[in-house]
């Protein structure tokens, strides 16, 4: 099937630096987003890779391995409104169809 | 630029009944997906539309469905709803289907 698979939960320090993983099956593969939901928000779009290597933007980056079905989200200097599901979606094949992993929900504490 | 907007907010309807979904995308863009979310499902895709075409659809029953108007606002139908549709509905919408999709606020559906 075309399973995205990350951590249900994680748990930081304000200031901290974070990384939230995620993996998917290769075949078909045409683009990873990572976004971010607060609870009863929306989400929000952080960041997009369709090869591979490092996006930097900001606090956040995100990182792809195609060969490995292999994606991060690195969060730094970690604030408590950083506390959010962060949610790895990935593009199989043509078109817009996004598959979503379940969510890492992550906890930011002082 | 306004961003995606979804209306209603909330809707309370019954088993039984049929209810109409609303979206329209930011300015400019054409391609427009629907997707469900559950705690215990998470997000999961239920159409895409380009150009008024419909491109993908997800795993759900026929009693979902969905179109695109000229002005690519989008509308997303379903009947004979059943408890188990209670779910918040967001519309995302992008440039072109590979581009990053930015999410409306949702339609929180419960069904009594």
């Amino acid at each position: 099937g075309q399973n995205i698979d990350q951590p249900t939960e994680m748990t930081a320090t304000e200031g901290a630096i974070v990384q939230i993983n995620c993996t998917y099956q290769t075949s078909g593969f045409n683009g990873l987003f990572w976004y971010q939901q607060h609870a009863g928000e929306a989400p929000t779009f952080l960041s997009y890779n369709v090869l591979d290597g490092l996006e930097e933007k900001g606090r956040f980056s995100s990182f792809l391995s195609r060969s490995k079905g292999y994606s991060y989200l690195l969060l730094k200097e970690l604030q408590m409104k950083d506390s959010a599901s962060y949610l790895c979606a990935v593009r199989f094949n043509q078109g817009g169809k996004l598959i979503f992993g379940q969510g890492t929900e992550l906890s930011v504490k002082p | 630029k306004a961003g995606v907007t979804q209306t209603p907010r909330y809707l309370i309807k019954t088993r039984g009944q049929q209810v109409t979904l609303s979206c329209s995308p930011i300015s400019g863009h054409r391609s427009v997906s629907w997707y469900q979310q559950t705690p215990g499902q998470g997000l999961q895709f239920l159409f895409e539309y380009f150009s008024e075409t419909q491109r993908n659809k997800g795993n759900f029953p026929g009693r979902f469905s969905g179109r695109q108007f000229s002005n690519s606002r989008s509308e997303m139908n379903v009947s004979t709803l059943e408890l188990g549709d209670s779910a918040l509905y967001l519309c995302a919408s992008s440039n072109r289907p590979d581009q990053p999709q930015h999410f409306g606020d949702g339609t929180r559906l419960s069904i009594l």
